[in-house]
């Protein structure tokens, strides 16, 4: 029930295509759900989140797509660049005040080749 | 510049010592976390603080020790009762009234036991 599954676990795009990462979750009070970008290194950094009562969100090249009858949710990186080769993690929580009981995904890298 | 700073980067250490991993944090922040990050299992929870001088266990606690005695630091302590102790550990904070879900994170510590 509080499990993030998270896919591929790898990824390798070419320059220009389109990245696509997908997360499915179980707890169906879950209503915050961040996607988290992560170079080699260093900490993960929020990218772009999402809230159930809309079924996407875009911001520049990045966009969540939000499907609450099935639990699932994914990132799509459109124009993939080299510059986002990262790690990316999906998460989930019960309201965003309770960032302590974020549930994260086993994280998925993505290699963009020029 | 405001931020989370984790110290040291890189360490090593002979099995059966205990270790302790700063983190200080000069964002004013109310709560701060320790995650640990292993390759193919995303980010778990050890240990988080929501206020000085108290602190919650996470998912995977056992053989780990923290502190809260000041806001601006949590330092996690690797005991020698933790079984598989080298990773990559993150400390992360977040606000306290004006919490929008955003974990904020250092860059890491990597713990290698030989």
């Amino acid at each position: 029930q509080q499990q993030v599954k998270q896919s591929p676990q790898s990824l390798i795009v070419q320059k220009g295509g389109i990245s696509i990462i997908n997360c499915a979750y179980e707890n169906t009070a879950f209503d915050y759900f961040p996607w988290y970008q992560q170079f080699p290194g260093k900490g993960p950094a929020l990218l772009i989140a999402i809230r159930p009562d809309v079924s996407e969100k875009k911001e520049g090249r990045f966009t969540i797509s939000f499907n609450k009858s099935a639990k699932q949710f994914s990132l799509h990186i459109m124009d993939s660049q080299p510059g986002d080769s990262a790690t990316y993690f999906c998460a989930a929580s019960r309201g965003s005040g309770n960032t302590g009981k974020l549930i994260f995904g086993q994280g998925t890298t993505l290699q963009v080749k020029p | 510049d405001g931020g989370i700073t984790q110290s040291p980067k890189y360490l090593f250490r002979k099995e059966g010592q205990n270790v302790t991993l700063s983190c200080e944090q000069n964002l004013n922040h109310d709560a701060m976390y320790w995650y640990r990050q292993d390759p193919g299992q995303g980010l778990r929870l050890i240990y988080y603080s929501q206020i000085v001088n108290d602190f919650q266990k996470g998912d995977i606690a056992e053989g780990y020790s923290v502190s809260r005695e000041k806001k601006e630091s949590f330092p996690l302590t690797v005991t020698s009762a933790q079984k598989n102790p080298t990773a990559f550990y993150l400390c992360a904070s977040t606000p306290g009234t004006a919490n929008t879900g955003e974990l904020f994170f250092g860059e890491g510590s990597r713990l290698t036991v030989l």
